[in-house]
């Protein structure tokens, strides 16, 4: 079945240390994101990438890194920078229609909390 | 910059009972995309509005872009325990911001038998 994993699904990190949240995708979609939900918020967009090796900050990329190496894979790491990580992320993927961004496909969310 | 307003963020609805859902940009946009959250799931998109003055229906969901493309609805007629979750509406600005979708805060939708 096409679609996509985020792992790990829960995690717990001390402060101070970084942390990799993984996002593949099998879609062949050349789109993905990276979202950050917080309760009651919607969802504020991080990170975004339209193709390999090219990526862009979204409005909160501030303490967040990402890497695009392959089509499929789309990591985002958390570093001791961001002040408040405690947070269910979101990874996302679409097809661009021309000037649309597209149907976004998400990913089951990884939860992040710091202790 | 572009800011999408979503009401109310909380809705209580007998089941049988119609609602609305707001969607208000503080800019015009050149599409408007909603989504539907279950409780502990993920977001799942339900519909793309293009056009001015669009309505696009899907069963008992009626979605409705406004004229000056800066907002838009989602109304629920007869409502039932399975549209329970939050809906989300998410703009786009220009083209030019492609990729950087605006989501509203969301409607929290809570049905009672």
């Amino acid at each position: 079945d096409g679609g996509i994993t985020q792992s790990p699904k829960y995690l717990f990190r001390k402060e101070g240390q970084n942390v990799t949240l993984s996002c593949e995708q099998n879609l062949n979609h050349d789109a993905m994101y990276w979202y950050r939900q917080d309760p009651g918020q919607g969802l504020r967009l991080i990170y975004y990438s339209q193709i390999v090796n090219d990526f862009q900050k979204g409005d909160i990329a501030e303490g967040y890194s990402v890497s695009r190496e392959k089509k499929e894979s789309f990591p985002l790491t958390v570093t001791s920078a961001q002040k408040n990580p405690t947070a269910f992320y979101l990874c996302a993927s679409s097809l661009r229609t021309g000037g649309s961004t597209g149907e976004l496909f998400f990913g089951e969310g990884s939860r992040l909390t710091v202790l | 910059g572009q800011q999408v307003m979503q009401i109310p963020q909380y809705q209580h609805v007998q089941e049988g009972e119609d609602f609305t859902t707001y969607c208000n940009s503080s800019t015009t946009l050149s599409n408007i995309q909603w989504y539907k959250q279950r409780p502990g799931g993920h977001p799942v998109f339900l519909i793309q509005l293009v056009k001015s003055g669009e309505v696009k229906k899907q069963k008992r969901l009626t979605f409705q872009f406004g004229e000056a493309k800066k907002n838009s609805s989602l109304h629920i007629t007869a409502t039932q325990t399975t549209d329970v979750g939050t809906y989300f509406c998410a703009g786009q600005g220009s083209t030019d911001s492609w990729g950087k979708l605006q989501f509203g805060a969301g409607t929290q939708v809570v049905v009672t038998p």
